[in-house]
């Protein structure tokens, strides 16, 4: 089973600050996704990739394949980014879509 | 296009009692999954399918059963509620047609239904 570690568990940030977060994985993968969780409790899905570099607006998501990392940036950090982000990799097996989830890291954005 | 729905947002149950949760997508995806998230611990997955008429157990699978009858809707049932299933509950829904080339990910989440058993 692949083991999914998250870096940091919580981060806590000036309002305009570059935020990175980490995710490390066990085992070779076919895709990782980048998902956001609003105090509200819904879950949306900001990224999915399985090789180089994505960007959507503020947001930045990169991985290494090699290393087993990935890296999700936040540039100009505003306090409605404050969310838990998840970081899931989809390996073979493990249910329809495969997916391993972290525990998520807890961003405060203070203004 | 109303995406993931999930039905109760809420739920109290007393130990013993049954229930369904709800869960219904209208993209005509294939795959379907249920989730369950404890404070400190990742998504755990307890039931999933990969089509009508298809389903498997995930890692969690004790005291929960599913069924897909149809492409659209996949229910959860608890048979005899515990404790121990006190948590909130995801649906996701995907298809099996992963565009790489895109930026944003095809996996599409309920709102969640937050269960307590007493």
């Amino acid at each position: 089973k692949n083991e999914v570690e998250q870096s940091p568990q919580n981060l806590t940030a000036q309002e305009g600050e570059f935020i990175t977060i980490n995710c490390s994985y066990s085992v070779g993968i076919s895709a990782l996704h980048w998902l956001q969780q609003h105090p509200g409790g819904g879950i949306v899905s900001l990224f999915m990739l399985s090789s180089g570099k994505k960007k959507h607006g503020r947001l930045i998501a990169t991985i290494n394949i090699q290393e087993k990392h990935s890296s999700l940036h936040i540039t100009a950090s505003h306090p409605r980014d404050s969310a838990v982000y998840i970081c899931a990799v989809r390996s073979s097996g493990g249910g329809a879509d495969g997916l391993t989830f972290g525990k998520g890291t807890h961003l405060i954005i203070q203004p | 296009n109303a995406g993931v729905t999930q039905t109760p947002k809420f739920q109290v149950l007393k130990t013993g009692q049954s229930m369904t949760l709800q869960c219904a997508q209208d993209m005509n995806h294939e795959y379907m999954s249920w989730y369950r998230q404890d404070p400190g611990m990742g998504l755990r997955l307890i039931h999933y399918s990969v089509g009508a008429g298809i389903t498997d157990q995930g890692e969690v699978p004790n005291g929960y059963n599913v069924s897909r009858s149809t492409t659209e809707d996949f229910p959860l049932r608890l048979l005899s509620a515990a404790p121990s299933q006190t948590s909130v509950y995801f649906c996701a829904s995907s298809t099996r047609r992963q565009d790489l080339s895109s930026y944003n990910s095809p996996l599409h989440f309920g709102n969640g239904t937050r269960l307590t058993v007493t």
